[in-house]
């Protein structure tokens, strides 16, 4: 099946520090989403980005859908230590007929005290 | 609204046994989508309801698997003669068929088979 790639698979950052990770793929997407899942919990949806190019906020949270439409990136300012968990990218493919999400592996954020 | 809720959060079942999960999506989203989410992997998508039509399932859907929606809301997720390899989170996530690609996630349901 198709995959995104998604990386670091780890991040070990101090508190306060920026955080971007980001996510690729060979297959051109639709739409590119951003998850944050915590331990026995489902993921959140934080950012949906719907065009090539664009870039958007919330809060301190910005994403931007790759030009190529293959690939996006999720950059977090100053990091607060709720921002722990698990972050995921996730993608609906181009050409239609698969409306399930195709998600990456996810990259485990860890704030250091 | 309290968002998409599932039920039971956690089960535990033995092999060759059945389990049936159920699934209340946010009340105005008429999509409703199932999801298999093992340790250290992105949730894989099963399969999708627009309404109550099944329109979409995933290959990973094998056929001790099945799904209902029958009246457009709730959905239940029925595993028959449960494997070890069943043992997994299962996700449910609704959304707005104008949307469609925001889907919101409930809070799961662990499955364990010993």
């Amino acid at each position: 099946g198709q995959q995104l790639n998604q990386s670091p698979q780890s991040m070990f950052i101090q508190e306060g520090e920026d955080v971007s990770m980001n996510c690729t793929s060979s297959s051109i997407f639709n739409t590119w989403l951003w998850y944050k899942q915590d331990p026995g919990e489902g993921p959140v949806l934080l950012i949906a980005l719907y065009k090539a190019g664009e870039l958007t906020s919330n809060g301190r949270l910005t994403a931007q859908f790759g030009i190529t439409r293959k690939d996006s990136f999720l950059n977090i300012s100053a990091s607060i230590p709720s921002d722990v968990g698990i972050y995921f990218c996730a993608g609906q493919l181009s050409g239609g007929g698969a409306d399930g999400l195709t998600f990456g592996k996810g990259t485990h954020l860890i704030i250091q005290p | 609204d309290t968002g998409v809720s599932q039920d039971p959060r956690h089960k535990i079942t033995k092999r060759g046994q059945n389990v049936t999960f159920r699934c209340d999506p946010i009340s105005e989203h008429n999509r409703l989508y199932w999801y298999r989410q093992t340790l250290g992997q992105g949730p894989e998508f099963l399969t999708y309801f627009q309404n109550e039509a099944q329109l979409e399932k995933s290959r990973l859907l094998s056929d001790r698997f099945s799904a209902e929606r029958p009246k457009g809301s709730f959905s239940t997720l029925e595993i028959q003669r449960t494997e070890q390899g069943d043992s997994a989170m299962y996700l449910c996530a609704s959304s707005f068929s104008g949307t469609a690609n925001e889907q919101y996630f409930g809070p799961g349901t662990r499955l364990t088979v010993t």
